[in-house]
């Protein structure tokens, strides 16, 4: 299984800045996602990390608001811009490989927006 | 678009109790299904992995089962302890390397 590292594990931040979360694997890895989870509800997913190019953002989600880095097989950050107090959720970013149809999940960020 | 539910959304037990949870999803064209464990605040921690073409699968005191033509998988859980305390989630995959749909999770106390 792979080991990940997520940061910050929490953050208080203030209206309007940004956070950038870090994912950081012990091995390469096809594919990364980024989940949002919301006080109460389940996983939304974000976007699909692609390493070298564009995430692929789902219906909902835009990169302005969550632009995400992907540079190597190993590592991705996800940025949440122009923080509202409805940003504050536990952000998740999850792994699979290539052969291994299972998905391992970071410790989480929880961040609170005041 | 698949829909995962589960139920109940909350239960709580005395030790010792054996457990089902439950998870039904809308579109039975599923690769394999996984459920997993969530501490508050916490990550995701996989528990079991059951392929489209199994009908179980077992670690320890869990066992998780899957019938696929009536949309629907239960976890059982053994011999409940309060060290069970979580959350539960269950998520499914259309396709290899695919995302997960997650349903609300079940919230399980068990107290001592």
């Amino acid at each position: 299984s792979a080991v990940i590292s997520q940061k910050p594990s929490r953050d208080i931040c203030q209206r309007g800045t940004s956070l950038t979360i870090q994912c950081q694997v012990d091995s390469q890895v096809t594919m990364m996602f980024w989940y949002r989870q919301q006080p109460g509800q389940s996983l939304t997913l974000i976007a699909t990390a692609n390493q070298g190019s564009e995430a692929t953002y789902e219906s909902g989600f835009v990169i302005d608001k969550f632009p995400i880095s992907r540079p190597n097989l190993t590592f991705s950050t996800l940025t949440v811009s122009n923080l509202s107090p409805e940003d504050s959720s536990i952000y998740l970013c999850s792994v699979e490989s290539q052969g291994v149809t299972e998905a391992f999940f970071g410790q989480g960020t929880r961040l609170t927006v005041v | 678009k698949q829909e995962v539910t589960q139920i109940p959304a909350a239960l709580s037990v005395p030790e010792g109790e054996n457990l089902v949870l439950n998870c039904s999803f809308t579109d039975s064209a599923i690769y394999n299904l996984q459920w997993f464990r969530q501490d508050p605040g916490k990550g995701l921690t996989s528990l079991l992995l059951i392929q489209s073409s199994q009908r179980e699968q077992t670690s320890g005191r869990l066992n998780a089962s899957l019938d696929k033509s009536s949309g629907r998988s239960t976890l059982y859980i053994a011999a409940s302890q309060p060290g069970d305390s979580a959350t539960y989630l269950c998520g499914s995959r259309g396709s290899t390397l695919g995302r997960l749909y997650f349903g609300r999770g079940t919230q399980l106390t068990v107290w001592p």
